[in-house]
Parts: structure tokens; C-alpha cells; sequence
């Protein structure tokens, strides 16, 4: 069945360092791959989609890759601030087939 | 642009009971889906309704289910309702295959 993975439940980082968070899937073949932001009680919040045939996608200090042979994702914040702090879910689809999320990694930026 | 909106945001219900949410999707999206959020599960998709069809479903028993209504809000009922029913329910909207969701607030039920 298909499963998706993110790195560590949770992931700690100085500010003004990079964070870099992982989305694995298996048995699965999506044709694009979304990140969310969520903070609590509140409903995520759509931050990047990249296509399968996209290596690398920017938006100002946000970085995704999607690596299609490695059936992975990483999602990078650059220069990452206390404000960054918050649970980053990574969502493999298929043109709306079953969009199911990842677990998610909860990011704290420490000051 | 209005976002998704959903009510009501807090609800306390009594086991054996029912219940309905609702969700008003952003104007012009045709796509309503929800979720069921606890913390120990993360995010679990219940279903997915595209111009009042189901076009998806989730694992989910069938205490839980949904409707679309032509102007694209959509309802979700769970019925004989449980302790582990308590959980924030987030409705997401999205205008076409292959774009984002837009989440709404959620509803937080709680059980008792």
C-alpha cells in the first residue's frame, strides 16, 4: 500500500540555519508533490507544489526538490527564524486520487 | 475573496449522538474535501466530493459521511458518535484537479 514518511517527528535548529525536512514515499508514482505548513489547531496552509518533471522549485527563503528515482522530497528553509516554527506536511498526488498527507515534521527554530 | 469557512469552530457532544458540520468552500471551487485531524493519527482523509459526487473516500466507517450541495458547500454527518470521534475536522477546498487546498479553520469536537 502506499505510504508516505517525513523525517523525524520533530527537528530542532538554531536560528539563521538551514532546516531541511524529508518526504519518502513508496509504492507510489505521484505526478506532482505539495508542502503545507501547519500551526496548531489551525488547518495547513499550502506553501509549494512542484512537478514530477521539476527538479527544484524557490519561493523567497523556501527550496523544494523532487527526486522521482529516490521517491523523495526535501524541503529546505534558508536563513530559518523562530517564526518558522511550525509542523511542515508533505502531500504526494495524483491529479486529486486520494490526496493524503504525510505525518509531518514539527520544526522549532530556536532563538 | 472570502476563504473557506466552516462551522460551527467548537462543538460538545454526548456519545450515541449525532452530528453535522458544514463547510462553505471558496467561490467558484467545485472540489469540498475532509479530514479528520487527532493528535496520535495526524491528518486522515474521509472523503472527497467534486459537483455533489463522491469522487473519493477515505478509511473511515460508515458513521461518517458527507454531501455536496450544488452550490458546492458540502455537510459531513457522523452518527452514533464515539469517544475517538474527538478531533479537530478540517474542510479544504480546491478549484481544479492539480492545484492546492485551501483549508478552512476546522471544527474541534469534542466527545464526552
Amino acid at each position: 500500500s502506499q505510504k508516505i514518511e517525513q523525517n523525524s517527528e520533530a527537528l530542532n535548529i538554531q536560528e539563521g540555519k538551514t532546516a531541511t525536512l524529508t518526504c519518502n514515499y513508496t509504492n507510489y508514482s505521484p505526478a506532482y508533490l505539495q508542502w503545507y505548513r501547519q500551526d496548531p489547531g489551525r488547518g495547513p496552509v499550502f506553501l509549494l507544489l512542484i512537478r514530477e518533471n521539476e527538479k527544484e522549485k524557490r519561493k523567497e527563503r523556501l527550496k523544494v526538490t523532487f527526486d522521482t528515482t529516490l521517491k523523495q522530497s526535501l524541503f529546505h528553509i534558508t536563513a530559518s527564524q523562530p517564526a518558522d516554527s511550525a509542523t511542515y506536511l508533505c502531500v504526494p498526488d495524483n491529479y486529486g486520487q486520494n490526496f493524503v498527507f504525510g505525518p509531518g515534521t514539527r520544526l522549532s527554530v530556536l532563538p | 475573496k472570502a476563504g473557506v469557512t466552516q462551522t460551527p469552530r467548537y462543538l460538545i457532544k454526548t456519545r450515541g449522538q449525532q452530528v453535522t458540520l458544514s463547510c462553505s468552500p471558496i467561490s467558484g471551487h467545485r472540489s469540498v474535501s475532509w479530514y479528520q485531524q487527532t493528535p496520535g493519527q495526524g491528518l486522515q482523509f474521509l472523503f472527497e466530493y467534486f459537483s455533489e459526487t463522491q469522487r473519493n473516500k477515505g478509511n473511515f466507517p460508515g458513521r461518517f459521511s458527507g454531501r455536496q450541495f450544488s452550490n458546492s458547500r458540502s455537510e459531513m454527518n457522523v452518527s452514533t458518535l464515539e469517544l475517538g470521534d474527538s478531533a479537530l475536522y478540517l474542510c479544504a477546498s480546491s478549484g481544479t484537479l492539480n492545484t492546492e487546498a485551501f483549508f478552512g479553520q476546522g471544527t474541534r469536537l469534542t466527545v464526552v
